[in-house]
């Protein structure tokens, strides 16, 4: 089973709208990172969590951590076509390599 | 230095022929690490390396799959005798000892087509 479950599989929203997307871990977290790829592409990285409660923003997306739900989201406001991808959240783990989840596909209609 | 590259970006192999990647970190990162990918699922990790050690791979990694980084710097990715369950993406990624509060620098991968 994955360690990381991301939710939901897929999302469409209309352009301007806000989204959020989950992800929760099996295991004790060390460290929690979003990126985003584009179909094709290799990885961007977003922004990494680390400590629980913290909460990062890059531009129109926000990502907060919780540590003892071991969860994750990431929150895009007023969302644009290129917003458009597949996030993927992975996280650390005591073997010094890094997991993924199946990723989140958005698709924003203009 | 442009960040992670890998080559070829696409490779396209018959059943039973051999394949090499290439991939090349960026300069001043120790820790190397290849991915697999495919159609839907998130990035599965096979080999890690610090500097030219192997240090884990996973159980995915067959006896096919062999992995080398000969002097720290670049590493090579080869499959024997592919199989069409090898067709994937297969990403390199490097990172820096002291740290990944940067995440992982990933390449653009390379897509592996097995007919």
């Amino acid at each position: 089973s994955q360690e990381l479950e991301q939710s939901p599989q897929s999302l469409i929203v209309q352009e301007g709208k806000n989204l959020t997307i989950n992800c929760t871990s099996s295991k004790t977290l060390y460290g929690l990172y979003w990126y985003k790829q584009k179909y094709g592409e290799g990885l961007i990285f977003l922004m990494m969590l680390q400590k629980g409660g913290e909460e990062k923003s890059h531009e129109k997306i926000t990502a907060k951590l919780d540590e003892k739900k071991q969860q994750s989201s990431l929150h895009i406001t007023a969302s644009q076509p290129s917003h458009a991808g597949i996030y993927l959240c992975g996280a650390d783990r005591d073997s010094n390599d890094m997991r993924f989840g199946a990723g989140t596909r958005l698709t924003v209609k203009p | 230095d442009t960040g992670v590259s890998q080559d070829p970006r696409h490779k396209i192999t018959k059943r039973g022929q051999n394949v090499t990647f290439r991939c090349d970190p960026i300069s001043e990162h120790n820790r190397l690490y290849w991915y697999r990918q495919t159609l839907g699922q998130g990035p599965e990790f096979l080999t890690y390396f610090q500097n030219e050690a192997q240090l884990e791979k996973s159980r995915l990694l067959s006896d096919r799959f062999s992995a080398e980084r000969p002097k720290g710097s670049f590493s090579t990715l080869e499959i024997q005798r592919t199989e069409q369950g090898d067709s994937a993406m297969y990403l390199c990624a490097s990172s820096s000892l002291t740290g990944t509060a940067n995440g992982y620098t990933f390449g653009s991968g390379t897509r592996l087509t097995v007919v």
